[in-house]
């Protein structure tokens, strides 16, 4: 168990470009979530898939975003036509959802990214 | 709707002291509560969570919490605190399984640690 692993760490872009950000879950854990989290304010749900099924969206998420699971393995979120709004840690965390009971999410370092 | 509320942005004790961090829950069916640590350029770990049963939660690093439903509370605490204990924290709540499992997440405390 390697725990979940971001990459990049961190990006600078400049607005108006397109950044992506790729999640590693751990192998055996069937959902994977991306949230945003910026500075002084607790994480924000954007998505989650269970394998390689997207299978709810939040509001924030614009349709600038992009996430994508293609093998239920590891996931990318793209952004598009980045904003100064967009600046923010992205952190993508995974489990193994029970068919009941408690979801316990195992969380990667996340991703910063700045927007100039 | 499901939310949490954390109180107090910012908690600063003396080493040794006691921690209380306040975490306040709305949920229309009973929930699932989640305390977790994030340290600085590090992800969120686990300190502790509640599902069912007994009401007193006890987590990594010497922190415990306890549910509380009638005051929808869901309080973290630890006895004595350390100066490795400073860092923001965030009570979070989740309950439909079967819709996601998802994790609402309060706005965090950072607590501080004086020597």
């Amino acid at each position: 168990d390697t725990g979940v692993s971001q990459d990049p760490r961190h990006k600078i872009t400049k607005r108006g470009q397109n950044v992506t950000f790729r999640c590693d879950p751990i192998s055996e854990h069937n959902r994977l979530y991306w949230y945003r989290q910026t500075l002084g304010q607790g994480p924000e749900f954007l998505t989650y898939f269970q394998n390689e099924a997207q299978l709810e969206k939040s509001r924030l998420l614009s349709d600038r975003f992009s996430a994508e699971r293609p093998k239920g393995s590891f996931s990318t979120l793209e952004i598009q036509r980045t904003e100064q709004g967009d600046s923010a840690m992205y952190l993508c965390a995974s489990s193994f959802q029970p068919s009941a009971g408690a979801n316990v999410l195992t969380f990667g370092a996340g991703s910063r990214l700045t927007v100039l | 709707a499901q939310s949490v509320t954390q109180l107090g942005s910012h908690v600063s004790v003396s080493e040794g002291a006691l921690v209380l961090l306040r975490c306040n829950y709305s949920s229309s069916v009973p929930p699932y509560l989640f305390w977790y640590v994030q340290y600085p350029n590090q992800g969120l770990q686990l300190l502790l969570k509640y599902t069912t049963g007994a009401t007193l939660v006890k987590g990594i690093n010497g922190f415990e919490a306890e549910f509380k439903k009638s005051e929808t509370s869901f309080h973290l605490t630890k006895p004595s605190a350390h100066m490795s204990d400073a860092a923001e924290y965030f009570c979070a709540v989740s309950r439909f399984y079967n819709q996601g499992g998802k994790l609402i997440f309060g706005q965090g405390t950072e607590l501080s640690v004086k020597p």
